[in-house]
């Protein structure tokens, strides 16, 4: 059974014409993140929730929002994207836990593939 | 900031042990992954490391921890085709908005010969 989903797996747009994607998770997990991942690159962290608390990476552009309505779903929304925003978008949850030793496993949904026409 | 280097591309013969590399640098991680992605898929968990431990054993896959030298590998024994795919090596640490996040290397992509 899917864990995380992403929503839709392709999409297309046009240059400056916004678009959101979409993260669910069944896993009642209280973290949850966004990647954007170029081709032959490493998955770059966004932002993240860690419950409704918004945790935004210091370079990431201000044409990358989110939204976080409740405990299972998460947005991404690109407000004009450029050429350079196409990528594969990675939702990822966990389950926070404040001791150190304990593992912490992030779970992946399959990506949201973003085309820029 | 934190940095995980990882060789791009590796090549063996199926039924050869592979060896995918890693370094980081971040001294505070406290565990280390490595993911497995597919073409047009997403990242899947192969095995993790504590950062207290050495080595790790997972049916075909052994994982090494030098911590000292701050350097991650992942053995492959009797690597078959399905093998193929890009390796991601992680690191995961704690961050100072009290989360736990991960940073990745590049990949490596194995390629898997018949």
């Amino acid at each position: 059974d899917a864990m995380v989903i992403q929503n839709p797996r392709y999409q297309v747009t046009q240059f400056g014409k916004p678009v959101t994607l979409s993260c669910s998770q069944t896993l009642n997990h209280n973290v949850m993140y966004w990647y954007q991942q170029k081709s032959s690159q490493a998955p770059k962290l966004l932002f993240h929730y860690y419950d409704k608390d918004f945790n935004n990476e210091a370079d990431t552009p201000d044409n990358f929002q989110s939204r976080r309505p409740n405990t299972s779903f998460c947005f991404l929304d690109i407000r004009s994207p450029g050429l350079g925003d196409a990528a594969m978008y990675l939702c990822a949850t966990s389950r926070l836990h404040p001791r150190v030793e304990v593992y912490n496993e992030q779970f992946f949904g399959p990506g949201t593939r973003l085309t820029v026409l | 900031g934190e940095d995980v280097e990882q060789s791009l591309f590796l090549s063996v013969r199926e039924g050869d042990s592979s060896v995918i590399n890693c370094t980081y640098t971040d001294s505070s991680s406290t565990y280390l992954y490595w993911y497995k992605q597919e073409p047009g898929a997403g990242l899947q968990l192969l095995t993790y490391i504590f950062s207290n431990m050495d080595m790790k054993q997972d049916q075909r896959l052994t994982v090494l921890l030098n911590k000292k030298d701050k350097h991650l590998s992942l053995r492959i024994a009797d690597t078959q085709t399905g093998d193929s795919a890009i390796y991601f090596c992680a690191e995961g640490h704690y961050s100072g908005a009290g989360s736990y996040q991960l940073t990745f290397g590049k990949g490596t992509k194995l390629s898997v010969i018949p």
